[in-house]
């Protein structure tokens, strides 16, 4: 059984364009979050929900706002496309508490901006 | 806030040899130390954690020391397999954040030769 899924797996588009990503976990978990993955594999946290709650929302542009339509999903929408957007893009799950830094990744979602 | 420094970028290491990974960070609240490991292609797993209150963890061939005088800690591979390349990456908790998210190092690529 598939934990944190993501799709799509591949999203190739161009510039200007708005886009979305989505993201289901079946653990039961209550807090999800997105990271980006650059083309030298740093890992960076972009958002983070705790019970449909927007807990964490590092510095990034408001072009990428995250949609959480109940505890299981997290979609990411982005608009107005840029080059630099292109990245793998990773969803993750952790439950509250002490097993909070455990967290769970989906198989990512590689975006390429042309 | 708390920063981590990882290194090596790239380890290159002979089958069944041993493999040292090792973490730096600055705060010396962080409490929590996991290690994550991204196959390609994949999101990146938990492998091993520890927490501050011990010296040293094992899981049959991996083991994780901390040393929090010194602010370090690494990952032992021992008898290393091809299974074990991959991308490792380290974290710490930053007790100074009240989201309490992991700070990630920048990765190690992991090659096993034959």
């Amino acid at each position: 059984d598939t934990a944190v899924s993501q799709t799509p797996k591949y999203l190739v588009t161009q510039m200007g364009n708005d886009k979305s990503i989505k993201c289901e976990q079946n653990l039961g978990h209550d807090t999800m979050y997105w990271y980006k993955q650059d083309s030298k594999k740093f890992l960076k946290i972009m958002f983070s929900y705790n019970n449909k709650e927007l807990i964490i929302n590092e510095t990034v542009p408001n072009r990428f706002s995250p949609k959480s339509p109940d505890k299981a999903h997290l979609n990411l929408h982005i608009n107005s496309l840029e080059l630099g957007d292109s990245a793998v893009y990773f969803c993750a799950s952790s439950q509250p508490g002490p097993s909070r830094w455990e967290q769970y990744f989906g198989p990512g979602t590689r975006l390429t901006v042309t | 806030g708390e920063n981590v420094e990882q290194h090596p970028s790239t380890l290159s290491v002979q089958e069944g040899d041993s493999a040292v990974i090792k973490c730096t960070y600055s705060d010396s609240a962080s409490n929590y130390f996991p290690w994550y490991k991204q196959e390609l292609g994949k999101g990146p797993q938990l492998i091993i954690d520890i927490r501050s209150n011990v010296g040293e963890k094992k899981d049959q061939r991996i083991a994780v020391t901390l040393n929090k005088t010194a602010k370090h800690f690494s990952l032992h591979i021992t008898e290393t397999q091809p299974e074990d390349s991959a991308v490792y990456f380290c974290a710490a908790v930053d007790s100074l954040d009240s989201n309490y998210q992991l700070i990630w190092g920048a990765g190690t690529k992991l090659i096993i030769k034959p």
